[in-house]
């Protein structure tokens, strides 16, 4: 199946910082990537969809400002957390989507615990 | 609204025993169904997909699903559940329009018993 690769796996910081994590698709195009916070015990929340060479779209009650998105090539989608808080913390998790004639998938990356202390 | 619906919160099996996790969904149209499986800590590994045809969908590790229309589910079962199939399982359908986005349900986690 399709890979997808986050890094860091794990970050802490300290509150006011920003924070980037890193999307990567190792063996297919993803032109179209998403982005998922994932509190305890819950299911996953879409935070955003990110399009190569184009802004991102974010879901209805997610802070643009605050959650960077930049999908600069066919495999890469970063996520940056500016100032980040200690509601911030979560697991965020990316996929990258793989395209064919009518079989559309995402798969995902393993995901990135944030700690903001 | 489209919407996913996943009944148990918690299943508990013995190693061994054959196991069914339920998904029903609100779809106006056919929809595209996805299970997803996540281990703690991880993230979602896709088991089995189903877009067309055959309504009953093999997927890895075993597990199978089947597509009923009438009943708008998509239950997800394995005949012999290992020890190292506890994990969170998640249910999902697809938009079909331009935006590719999944609505997952809330999941069913799985306890298996030695």
């Amino acid at each position: 199946g399709a890979v997808v690769s986050q890094h860091p796996s794990r970050v802490i910081c300290k509150s006011g910082t920003s924070v980037k994590i890193e999307c990567r698709s190792l063996d297919f195009q993803a032109t179209t990537m998403f982005w998922y916070r994932q509190f305890p015990k819950q299911s996953l929340m879409l935070m955003a969809t990110s399009n190569e060479g184009s802004k991102a779209t974010y879901e209805q009650g997610v802070e643009k400002d605050k959650f960077l998105i930049n999908h600069a090539s066919l495999t890469l989608s970063t996520l940056t957390v500016t100032s980040a808080h200690p509601e911030d913390s979560s697991f965020y998790i990316c996929s990258g989507l793989l395209r064919g004639v009518g079989t559309d998938t995402q798969y995902f990356g393993p995901g990135t615990r944030l700690t903001v202390l | 609204a489209q919407s996913v619906t996943q009944p148990d919160i918690h299943i508990t099996v013995s190693e061994g025993a054959s196991l069914e996790l339920r998904c029903n969904y609100s779809y106006g149209a056919t929809p595209y169904l996805f299970w997803y499986v996540q281990s703690p800590g991880q993230g979602l590994q896709l088991l089995l997909k189903y877009f067309s045809g055959d309504t009953l969908v093999q997927g890895i590790k075993g597990f199978e699903a089947e597509f009923k229309r009438s009943q708008s589910s998509f239950n997800l079962r394995k005949p012999s559940v290992h020890w190292s199939d506890a994990a969170e399982y998640f249910c999902a359908v697809a938009e079909r329009d331009s935006s590719y986005k999944l609505i997952f349900g809330s999941g069913t986690r799985l306890l298996v018993r030695p």
